[in-house]
This record gives C-alpha cells, sequence and structure tokens, in this order.
C-alpha cells in the first residue's frame, strides 16, 4: 500500500540554525500539507500546497518558514532560523486529484531545537 | 470558525470494560470527520472516518457515528485491550478552507490496565 514518508525521523538542531524537512508524498497525489504537534498538545495546521504554489497558510506559518517541491518526488518544510519553539513533531500529509480526497499523514520528524 | 472539542482526558480504563470518547464539533457546510490514534512516539493512524451524516465508521472494533443532529462523532469500543492504550483525536475536514485542511481536537489519552 502506497505511504507517505518522512526524513529524517529525527532532527535535532540549534537555535537559529536552518532545517529542511522532508517528505515524499504518495506517487499520484497533488495536494501536499504540512502540520505540526507540540509535545502534548494537538495537531495543527500550518501550509497547504498545490500546483507548486501554497494555496492556503495559518497564523504559524509565519516568514521563517517556506515550502517547496523542487522534483516530482519530494515535499519540503524550511524553517530559516529555528527558535526553541520551534520544536515540535511535523506531519506532512497529502491527498488524491481533489482537495476533498482524504489526507495521508507521514510519520513525522521530531524537531528538537536546542 | 470550525472547530472540534474533545473530552478531556487522561481516560483510565480497565481490560474489557466500554470506552467512549466524546467528540463534538462545529462547522459550516458538511465535513468529513475522522479519528486518529497516535501510539506512544509515533505518527498518526487513521482509525476511522465517516463521510456524511448518519455513517458509522468502523475498524478494530471501534465505531463512531456521525451525528449531524447532534453535532457529534462519539468513539465507542465495547471491550477495550490494553493494546488500544494511546492518544485519540477526533478531527474534521474544514470545507470552508478550499483546502480541507483538517483541524483536530485536543486528544483524549487511554489508558487501559490489565
Amino acid at each position: 500500500e502506497p505511504e507517505v514518508t518522512q526524513t529524517p525521523s529525527h532532527q535535532v538542531t540549534q537555535m537559529g540554525q536552518e532545517v529542511i524537512l522532508r517528505c515524499v508524498p504518495i506517487s499520484n497525489h497533488l495536494y501536499f500539507y504540512w502540520y505540526r504537534q507540540i509535545l502534548g498538545q494537538k495537531v495543527e495546521f500550518l501550509v497547504s500546497f498545490y500546483n507548486n504554489e501554497i494555496s492556503e497558510k495559518s497564523e504559524i506559518f509565519d516568514d521563517q518558514f517556506s515550502v517547496e517541491r523542487p522534483d516530482g518526488s519530494n515535499f519540503t518544510l524550511k524553517i530559516r532560523s529555528t527558535k526553541l519553539e520551534d520544536s515540535a513533531m511535523y506531519f506532512c500529509a497529502s491527498s488524491g486529484d481533489s482537495y476533498s480526497y482524504e489526507q495521508y499523514f507521514g510519520p513525522g520528524t521530531r524537531l528538537t531545537v536546542t | 470558525g470550525n472547530s472540534v472539542t474533545q473530552m478531556e482526558g487522561p481516560v483510565t480504563l480497565s481490560e474489557e470494560a466500554f470506552l467512549t470518547i466524546n467528540c463534538t464539533y462545529t462547522a459550516t457546510g458538511y465535513p468529513s470527520l475522522f479519528w486518529y490514534v497516535q501510539y506512544p512516539g509515533e505518527g498518526l493512524q487513521l482509525l476511522l472516518k465517516a463521510t456524511k451524516a448518519d455513517d458509522k465508521g468502523s475498524n478494530k472494533g471501534f465505531e463512531a457515528t456521525y451525528r449531524k443532529e447532534t453535532t457529534s462523532f462519539h468513539l465507542e469500543k465495547g471491550s477495550v485491550q490494553v493494546s488500544d492504550s494511546a492518544v485519540y483525536f477526533c478531527a474534521l475536514s474544514d470545507t470552508t478552507s478550499g483546502t480541507y485542511k483538517y483541524i483536530f481536537g485536543t486528544g483524549t489519552r487511554l489508558k487501559v490496565l490489565a
């Protein structure tokens, strides 16, 4: 069964450093999402992406964040200058040929900022 | 805006007890509703879903019915096992956002004792 994959599973970085979280969505999916979950809290929407552009972003997704689909398979989330409060689990999700289709979630990347 | 409210946890039950985790929602339009389960240290796994009113989602002995009249999607299981210990998230697809982003509840931790 096709699945969404994410790398790395755990990333430790120092405050102020740039990090790139990588996701490989399901191959024929067209809609992509990033969510995050601060430890012990609920999962929050960050951004959605379609047709090589951001289609919606939350207030969390400020100028420090960016997303990119650099090739036909990867979908990345970049945090330019990490802060302690960026420590969280980041989930990538993808959906088929319509926004109304079910989203499939990856296993997540745990980001720890020290 | 759209929102999901879940009962506070933790919920502690003995093995073979009956489980109910309450979930109510506020939504414009006709969202799909989901239950996700998160085992310790792991990602989000779709447990079950319902896409329209009166639909019943079921999986692994868990059930939930989409009740439009009470705006609820309560999760039930007739006989829980120790292996069901996890955090359970109720979620809806926000059909008003244009991108059908998911809105999650705060999660309910379930602990099942042998």
